[in-house]
């Protein structure tokens, strides 16, 4: 079935530092590739998305690459913030008639001043 | 445009009773999920309506946990009797269509739910 595997965390890094959370995936078909993310005290929300192979998704200074070679999604910051401080979720949906988003375990983003 | 609103957004309950989480999607939103993130793991999909019909509910549990959208506007997931592995966060979410290849999808902030 479906999975997704992500960095464990927490992840601890100071400000202007740069970020590199690793995602990779396993799936059926040619996913779609999701990174969703949660500040504290807020729902889920989407953060970027890739829908083919070598596409870029991009958001808020955030990138991730869709690399079907190595089937991984992983999400970089040139310089994070405090407030980018938050738990960053890896997701994909299999496509076809399938709605459903398989998730990763989350990581824990804190960023220090 | 009010997003999906959950509540209570923290529930301690003791173990044996039972709890009733509560989500309000979308204002026109048909489409509402609930997903589940138990401690340290993968948040994980419970059951999918579409109005007050459960089109999916392949994801849930067992018979402890009853949802209901009567009318197609909110939902209710009640879990009775609650069992300690239950304490996790709950995330509802909706869509205006079915969700296709897993986009339009906007989540509340969740229920953290502890049974203790």
């Amino acid at each position: 079935g479906d999975s997704v595997t992500q960095m464990e965390g927490p992840v601890t890094l100071s400000e202007e530092a740069f970020l590199t959370i690793n995602c990779t995936y396993t799936a059926t078909g040619y996913p779609s590739l999701f990174w969703y993310v949660q500040y504290p005290g807020e729902g889920l929300q989407l953060l970027l998305k890739a829908t083919k192979a070598d596409d870029k998704g991009s958001n808020k200074g955030f990138e991730a690459t869709y690399r079907k070679e190595t089937t991984s999604f992983h999400l970089e910051k040139g310089s994070v913030q405090v407030s980018d401080s938050a738990v960053y979720f890896c997701a994909l949906n299999s496509g076809g008639s399938n709605y459903k988003l398989t998730f990763g375990k989350g990581t824990l983003l804190t960023v220090n001043p | 445009e009010a997003g999906v609103t959950q509540f209570p957004s923290h529930s301690v309950i003791e173990k044996g009773q039972t709890v009733t989480l509560r989500c309000d999607p979308i204002s026109g939103h048909d489409n509402l999920y609930w997903y589940r993130r138990v401690m340290g793991k993968e948040i994980k999909f419970l059951l999918h309506f579409v109005k007050e019909s459960k089109q999916d509910e392949s994801g849930m549990p067992n018979n402890r946990f009853l949802a209901e959208r009567t009318g197609g506007t909110y939902s209710t997931l009640k879990v009775q009797p609650a069992e300690l592995e239950d304490s996790g966060v709950y995330f509802c979410a909706s869509s205006q269509g079915v969700s296709q290849r897993g986009h339009g999808y906007t989540f509340g902030s969740g229920t953290r739910l502890t049974v203790v």
